[in-house]
């Protein structure tokens, strides 16, 4: 079975640039998460998905952060425009979700974002 | 408030010995109890996943316990080796009958660090 993708591993930007990061779930995954997780700290949650419908985007910082899940398969996530303090590693996780509890979330290997 | 903090921040023990580490937990409606493992520069992997009426957990040397009552959960490391170095991160996961979805709460995560 396939993990969770991302791409891309590595970004540097200067600040006030923007930049955008692609994730591919695995097949079938209802749910799609996307964390922010600074070094040392856990990941924090910035938006989720159901199938292709926002379901908690409470922690998103609506004013630079923007999320699409299109056809409820792939997402993409786009800072714009990019702060020093967006430096951190770009998670995404996915789930068979929907109404089912206890179910394991697999996450991608992450995107590292250096904004100088 | 939905909290999760782990204890000790970080541990450095020798190959070969045990170790537990802590978690305290506020999350509420509580669906389940979870355990990752994050190797430095990757994603999360999922050790455990515990409900409510499971006390303890096995996968391999690694063995979770939740007790419910007081909030708390560990997690047993036996005959540590080399590879087990990786932040161990606790998540609370809460669900109610108004969410369509879980909801994670991430602890900051234990840093350990295995010596020969």
């Amino acid at each position: 079975e396939a993990g969770v993708a991302q791409s891309p591993r590595y970004k540097i930007i200067e600040k006030r640039q923007s930049v955008a990061f692609w994730c591919n779930p695995i097949s079938g995954h209802a749910t799609l998460y996307w964390y922010q997780q600074i070094l040392g700290q856990g990941p924090k949650l910035l938006i989720q998905f159901q199938n292709n419908g926002v379901v908690d985007d409470s922690q998103l910082p609506k004013d630079r952060f923007s999320a699409e899940r299109l056809k409820g398969v792939d997402s993409t996530l786009k800072i714009q425009p990019a702060k020093l303090e967006d430096s951190a590693v770009y998670l995404c996780a996915s789930s068979l979700g929907g109404s089912r509890t206890n179910t394991e979330a697999f996450f991608g290997q992450g995107t590292r974002l250096t904004v100088v | 408030k939905n909290q999760v903090e782990q204890s000790p921040q970080s541990l450095i023990i020798l190959e070969g010995k045990n170790c537990t580490l802590q978690c305290n937990y506020t999350v509420s409606p509580f669906s389940n109890l979870r355990w990752y493992k994050q190797d430095t520069g990757r994603g999360p992997v999922s050790l455990t996943i515990m409900t409510f009426s499971e006390n303890t957990k096995s996968n391999g040397r690694y063995t979770a316990t939740l007790d419910a009552d007081t909030k708390q959960s560990s997690l047993h490391i036996t005959a540590s080796q080399l590879s087990d170095s990786a932040s161990y991160i606790c998540v609370g996961t809460l669900k109610s009958p108004q969410l369509l979805h879980e909801k994670l709460t991430f602890g900051t995560g234990t840093r350990l660090t295995i010596i020969p």
